[in-house]
């Protein structure tokens, strides 16, 4: 069992260069998310999707756009990196997102770093 | 404004007992989580509260208040493993996730 799987897990970036997070999951889950960590901070939700096709923004969605085409897929794009954007990403899916014993299982994360 | 609160860092010694204390504010509640994640890794599911009292499981007991918008996780036994940032977490009115800046614990031997 793969769980959720990101790639990369590390990637360099000069500011403004684009790039995609990808994140797999084979649980079946309907609900996925991406988060973002940096230290001495909460993690911080940037978009969710609670099914193939259906996106909505978190609390810190500004500058980066995400992409559900298939179920067990959720991509996570930034457009023109910058370097407040350097910070480890999360992935994290479960069976729904709107109900309250909602587990999340969380990807291995992927270190981001923006010159 | 919705907020979380924890202690930074705790230092216990191998073998004994600690307490991780969570305090809320938060727009509603739907459930308090606790989350395990070691150092460059995913953090891992350790407990749910919804309703007041205490959950056991094994060496990890997680306490719910919610008139006091309070929690804690009580670690016993502890192993060197255990050390780690503990996360605690609250869904709010909207089912949201309002996550803690966890709480890094360092065992000792």
């Amino acid at each position: 069992n793969a769980g959720v799987t990101q790639t990369p897990k590390f990637q360099v970036l000069k500011t403004g260069q684009s790039m995609t997070l990808q994140c797999a999951q084979d649980m079946n889950h309907e609900y996925m998310s991406w988060y973002r960590q940096d230290p001495g901070m909460g993690l911080r939700l940037i978009h969710y999707s609670v099914g193939a096709g259906i996106t909505d923004q978190g609390e810190v969605p500004n500058g980066y756009n995400v992409s559900r085409l298939k179920k067990q897929n959720f991509l996570l794009g930034l457009e023109s990196a910058a370097p407040s954007q350097t910070s480890v990403y999360f992935c994290a899916s479960s069976y729904t997102g709107g109900s309250g014993a909602n587990v999340l299982t969380f990807g291995a994360g992927s270190r981001l770093t923006v010159l | 404004g919705q907020n979380i609160d924890q202690p930074t860092e705790m230092t216990a010694t191998e073998g004994a007992i600690v307490q991780i204390n969570c305090t809320y504010q938060t727009s509603g509640f739907n459930g308090l989580f606790w989350y395990q994640q070691h150092a460059g890794e995913a953090p891992t599911f350790l407990s749910y509260n919804v309703l007041d009292g205490l959950e056991e499981k094994g060496r990890f007991s997680s306490f719910l208040s919610r008139s006091k918008g309070y929690s804690y996780l009580l670690l016993k036994e502890l192993q060197m493993k255990d050390s780690a940032s503990y996360l605690c977490a609250v869904m709010d009115s909207n089912y949201q996730l309002i996550w803690g800046a966890g709480t890094k614990l360092i065992i000792k031997p």
